[in-house]
């Protein structure tokens, strides 16, 4: 079955724009979680949705904010970008039952902002 | 707080040979541990993990990681690496009830030939 599909792979913006991201999570999959990961960060917990409600946030900004629709899609915005909002944004959706089960990823979207 | 620590930013070794990728983790509580491996411009793929029960863990790829409680680590282990292992690799926990991995910052493996 197909995977975890992000869109787009790569972006460009300047500061002060704004970004939306998209997740496409595996059929059937329930909870989708974003992470960012940056060569000084690593991997950081951005939030984690299920059945379109927030369920766990990470310490970023509210800057960053997402949602999920009800066929399980994701989005996640990016409002008044700063240089360090580069980042590989990486998506992973799992059955949703709790964090036992795999997290599948998507290979993630790019962000470079100028 | 849970926290999640590989003590190696990088590790070359000779193919063939073995390996060892280190991982300590911080909790006061029950905890389920993660081995996920990332292949250049790819996103995350799980390797193994642990969630209770034997200690010792086998995964894909020959890959194996021993929970060792009172050393509070996770480390990964592979008798005889391959080229194609060439990745990095990332230790992640996640709290019982808390819906999140926090992971390690990351070992870029390297396989010299």
């Amino acid at each position: 079955k197909a995977g975890v599909t992000q869109t787009p792979r790569y972006l460009i913006k300047t500061r002060g724009q704004q970004v939306t991201l998209s997740c496409s999570p595996i059929s059937g999959h329930r909870s989708v979680s974003w992470y960012q990961q940056t060569p000084g960060q690593g991997l950081q917990f951005l939030f984690e949705y299920f059945s379109e409600t927030q369920r766990n946030k990470g310490n970023f900004p509210g800057r960053f904010s997402g949602r999920q629709f009800s066929n399980s899609r994701s989005e996640m915005n990016v409002s008044t970008l700063e240089l360090g909002d580069s980042a590989l944004y990486l998506c992973a959706s799992s059955l949703g039952g709790t964090i036992t089960g795999e997290l599948f990823f998507g290979e993630g979207s790019r962000l470079t902002v100028l | 707080a849970q926290s999640v620590t590989q003590l190696d930013s990088q590790v070359p070794v000779f193919e063939e040979a073995p390996v060892e990728l280190r991982c300590n983790y911080s909790s006061s509580v029950s905890v389920y541990l993660f081995w996920y491996v990332q292949y250049p411009n790819q996103g995350l793929q799980l390797l193994l993990k642990y969630l209770s029960g034997s200690t010792l863990v086998k995964g894909i790829n020959g890959f194996e990681a021993e929970f060792n409680k009172s050393q509070t680590s996770f480390h990964l282990r592979k008798p005889s690496v391959h080229i194609s292992d060439t990745a990095e690799y990332f230790c992640a926990g996640a709290i019982q009830g808390a819906q999140k991995l926090v992971f390690g910052q990351g070992t870029r493996l390297t396989i010299n030939p």
